[in-house]
């Protein structure tokens, strides 16, 4: 059973900062890894989605990595602003037809003005 | 494009009451995932549909749930009696058949008293 941990579990820095998130993930036989975002008291929103087949992907200031041999991904946010405060989840897909996402429990993130 | 849409979007009941949640996914979209999140937590997938067909519900507790996908369009998932365990954040998404990325809905949030 694919395994999903989230370090830090929460995380307070100044803005303008640049910051990485970690994600280790169990089972490398993965199809893609997701990172998802969720407001408080709302849903999530899909940031990046990486295939496996790829290392990075890269949205603004966000870049997301993916090393599916060492079963790692992490999100980086270049010049941190408030607005970016919020909970980051990370989801590998299983490979197969199940294409079911797993969950870390997520890095709570507060941006600092 | 319209995102996933629920309602409620919050619930209160007394325990033992029975509870219905109605999704509807991104118009196209094939597949259609209920997950259930506990505080703190990522989401955990309860049933997946490919059109109206469930084809994962190995997670969904089917003593107390029950859900269907008629027409395989708008889904409702439903607890019956609710205990207080069940209280958590009721999540929708919906992807393209064999596509990759899941979009998810605001969610309802379920208390039980």
């Amino acid at each position: 059973k694919q395994e999903v941990t989230q370090i830090p579990a929460a995380l307070s820095v100044p803005e303008g900062e640049n910051l990485v998130l970690n994600c280790s993930f169990t089972d490398s036989a993965i199809y893609n890894l997701q990172w998802f975002r969720q407001d408080p008291g709302k849903g999530l929103t899909s940031l990046l989605l990486i295939q496996s087949s790829q290392r990075e992907q890269t949205s603004g200031r966000l870049n997301a990595s993916l090393d599916k041999s060492s079963g790692r991904s992490t999100l980086y946010i270049a010049a941190s602003q408030p607005g970016d405060s919020a909970t980051y989840l990370c989801a590998p897909t299983v490979s197969g037809s199940a294409r079911q996402l797993t969950f870390g429990s997520g890095t709570q993130l507060t941006v600092l003005p | 494009e319209a995102g996933v849409v629920q309602s409620p979007r919050y619930k209160i009941i007394e325990k033992k009451q029975p509870v219905a949640f109605w999704c509807n996914p991104i118009s196209g979209h094939n597949t259609l995932y209920w997950y259930r999140q506990n505080l703190g937590q990522g989401p955990e997938l309860l049933i997946r549909y490919e059109n109206e067909e469930a084809v994962d519900d190995s997670q969904l507790p089917k003593d107390r749930f029950s859900a269907e996908r008629l027409k395989g369009v708008d889904s409702t998932l439903k607890i019956q009696p609710a205990e207080l365990g069940d209280s958590a954040v009721y999540l929708c998404a919906s992807s393209r058949q064999g596509g990759n990325e899941q979009f998810f809905g605001p969610g309802t949030r379920l208390t039980v008293l």
